[in-house]
């Protein structure tokens, strides 16, 4: 099956800096990369995600980028805001079963 | 998007009970999907509640531990039986919504502590 390895488990920032979380997949099938937020008391949130087609994609301040022949993936977050802070997940499709890596705890020091 | 509400947000239950968790989805959907988070850990699926039919277990989740029911495409409960302290964990309702069936949203999760 599908294996999602994410670093840093624990990632802090100043305000204003950026902050970048990778993750690999092994999977060569898996053709869907999702992002999400998990804020503390709350389900995760979908904040962006990127198929197998394409290489980059930018939302805001959040980007993601997309390396299918290392079979990595990563995500962007620019001119970080103390709201930025919580734990974010990335996730691989295939046959629409998502699998999630460990997540990464984000803390924005204002 | 899809707006899932689930129920209880959170409970504190004695070790041997049960606890039903519900979720309510705005929309019909296919399948709904349950998942567990232990404390500071990421997710796993559970099961995957199709109406009409079985839910589909994953490994290491049996359905004697773990019954589903889903009566309609809006609706799903998930039961956690027989519980013991290492039960305790957020657990999630999910369904996939876009035109290619992949985006997953979630509700906000039942915190679940046995005693």
């Amino acid at each position: 099956g599908e294996n999602v390895e994410q670093h840093p488990s624990t990632l802090s920032v100043q305000e204003g800096d950026s902050a970048v979380i990778k993750c690999t997949y092994s999977d060569s099938a898996s053709n869907y990369f999702p992002w999400y937020k998990q804020e503390l008391g709350k389900g995760p949130q979908l904040i962006i995600d990127i198929r197998s087609n394409v290489g980059e994609k930018k939302d805001q301040r959040i980007a993601v980028t997309l390396n299918k022949t290392a079979k990595h993936f990563s995500l962007h977050i620019t001119e970080t805001q103390p709201e930025d802070s919580a734990v974010y997940f990335c996730a691989a499709s295939s046959a629409r079963q998502l699998t999630f890596g460990s997540g990464t705890q984000l803390t924005v020091l204002p | 998007s899809a707006v899932i509400s689930q129920k209880p947000s959170r409970d504190i239950c004695q070790r041997g009970t049960s606890l039903t968790i519900q979720c309510q989805v705005d929309s019909q959907v296919t399948m709904m999907f349950w998942y567990r988070q232990q404390p500071g850990q990421s997710l796993t699926l559970i099961a995957t509640a199709n109406q009409g039919s079985e839910a589909t277990y994953e490994s290491g989740f049996v359905i004697d531990k773990f019954p589903i029911s889903r009566p309609n495409l809006t609706f799903s409960t998930l039961t956690v039986s027989n519980m013991s302290p290492e039960d305790s964990s957020i657990y999630l309702c999910s369904v996939v919504w876009g035109a290619e069936g992949t985006e997953a949203f979630f509700g906000q999760g039942t915190r679940l502590t046995v005693v």
